[in-house]
């Protein structure tokens, strides 16, 4: 069966700090990765995605995530926060024909 | 503008009565789900359909019921069986149930049953 696993669930930061949130998946077949971001009190928003190709994606706001694909890890990064990143960031995997969430990542980023 | 309407923002129910949530979407997708979003546990699936007249089972489907007579509408009963069903729901569509079609929300409805 397909999971997602986000190690950290609340992380707390500076502006201008690097960020880095953990993400794993078990799942046999080809997997597409997603990451999502929850602004507070805006809905869900997609904010990368790998299908193939390059394992280094990039998305907005300066995000990027990098598939490593023997590590089952699709990690979120940014080189240098902003008190705007301030959100619920959440990992996600297609499998067969439905989309699977991780539990989520709270970040907190002051000013 | 194209998107998806989930209504309404809050809903308030007496244990023991049925409610049903509303989603409608006009981006014309195919595909249409339920999650039910809970503090620590991430998005969980309750039902997805992929066509009209067509759904199935999520992760938690228990205590819940769909219907998709319509493309742009999918709305959920969360019945009396349903345990535990103060929650937030959100709704939500892609073009196609397929591996690169990314998901659109809506911006949920927040059910609490006292």
């Amino acid at each position: 069966a397909q999971s997602v696993s986000q190690h950290n669930h609340h992380v707390i930061l500076s502006e201008a700090a690097s960020l880095e949130l953990g993400c794993n998946y078990s799942y046999g077949g080809t997997v597409n990765l997603f990451w999502y971001v929850q602004y507070p009190g805006q809905h869900l928003q997609l904010l990368l995605k790998y299908f193939s190709g390059d394992p280094l994606v990039k998305g907005i706001k300066g995000f990027e995530a990098e598939f490593i694909k023997s590590k089952f890890s699709f990690n979120l990064r940014k080189p240098s926060v902003q008190w705007s990143d301030t959100a619920e960031y959440f990992c996600a995997v297609m499998g067969t024909d439905k989309l699977i969430f991780g539990t989520g990542t709270r970040l907190q980023v002051f000013p | 503008d194209g998107g998806i309407t989930q209504s309404p923002k809050y809903l308030f129910r007496k244990e023991g009565q049925n409610v049903t949530l509303s989603c409608e979407q006009n981006l014309n997708h195919d595909a249409m789900y339920w999650y039910r979003q809970d503090p620590g546990q991430g998005l969980r699936l309750i039902y997805y359909s992929q066509i009209v007249n067509d759904f199935q089972k999520g992760d938690i489907a228990e205590g819940y019921s769909v219907s998709r007579e319509k493309k742009e509408s999918f709305p959920l009963t969360v019945t009396s069986a349903q345990k535990n069903p103060t929650a937030f729901y959100l709704c939500a569509s892609s073009r196609q149930s397929s591996y690169n079609s990314p998901l659109h929300f809506g911006n949920g409805t927040r059910l609490t049953v006292t």
